[in-house]
């Protein structure tokens, strides 16, 4: 069973406009979620991070909101420029345990 | 150059052979993992290393078969696979293995199995 779920395995943004990326989890216990971009052929890159003390994280264009309640989050990115191509995972993580579990992934593919 | 260099990049290999992988990192990094992405599927944890210490085995074959001999270097030996275990395999290091800090990869291993 899965414990975070990227539910659109895709996503078509055009350039300069927002993209936004969804992640679900189910494990209430999750306390620090990250997200990590993937380009073909390299390992993940690191993204950014939202602690569950937090609502909102942002590091320039791109920002985390964290839905404690509805146990979902997302990452906008806005510009979207073509660079921003690539697989996006979700992951979660709980304080009493080391292990990070990850999404499936969504592509997003900017076009100009 | 990320910080985080396996080798090889491809990896083809007969069920009956033994072959290894090999992860370095150059981060001065505490704890190195072994994880597994098998396609539409997400990325898997096999194996967490802090200081040299196993910490995490998470329920793999043991036809996979781990080795950390320093802090720098992270080893994943490979004998009798199966054609399901074709998938790519990364190597991640952290500063420690608390769950606030993030993780480096490198750019993996394509394995397949035949």
């Amino acid at each position: 069973d899965q414990q975070v779920k990227q539910n659109s395995p895709s996503l078509s943004v055009q350039e300069g406009r927002i993209s936004i990326l969804n992640c679900d989890y189910t494990n209430s216990m999750f306390d620090y979620f990250l997200w990590y971009k993937k380009y073909p052929a390299e390992g993940p890159t690191f993204l950014i991070s939202i602690s569950s003390i937090k609502d909102k994280n942002e590091d320039g264009r791109f920002t985390v909101f964290l839905n404690k309640s509805a146990k979902h989050l997302s990452l906008h990115i806005v510009p979207s420029q073509p660079g921003d191509s690539a697989v996006y995972f979700c992951a979660a993580s709980a304080s009493y345990t080391d292990k990070l579990i990850f999404g499936t992934g969504t592509r997003l593919q900017v076009f100009p | 150059e990320t910080g985080v260099t396996q080798t090889p990049r491809h990896l083809v290999m007969g069920m009956t052979n033994k072959k290894s992988l090999k992860c370095e990192q150059h981060l001065g990094h505490n704890a190195m993992y072994w994880y597994k992405q098998s396609a539409k599927k997400p990325l898997e944890l096999m194996f967490v290393y802090s200081l040299e210490e196993r910490v995490e085995n998470n329920s793999v074959p043991s036809r996979f078969s781990p080795e950390c001999p320093n802090s720098s270097h992270l080893f994943l030996h490979l004998h009798t696979l199966q054609p399901e275990d074709s998938a790519l395999y990364l190597c991640a290091s952290s500063p420690t293995v608390l769950n606030n800090s993030p993780l480096h990869f490198g750019n993996g291993t394509r394995l397949t199995v035949t």
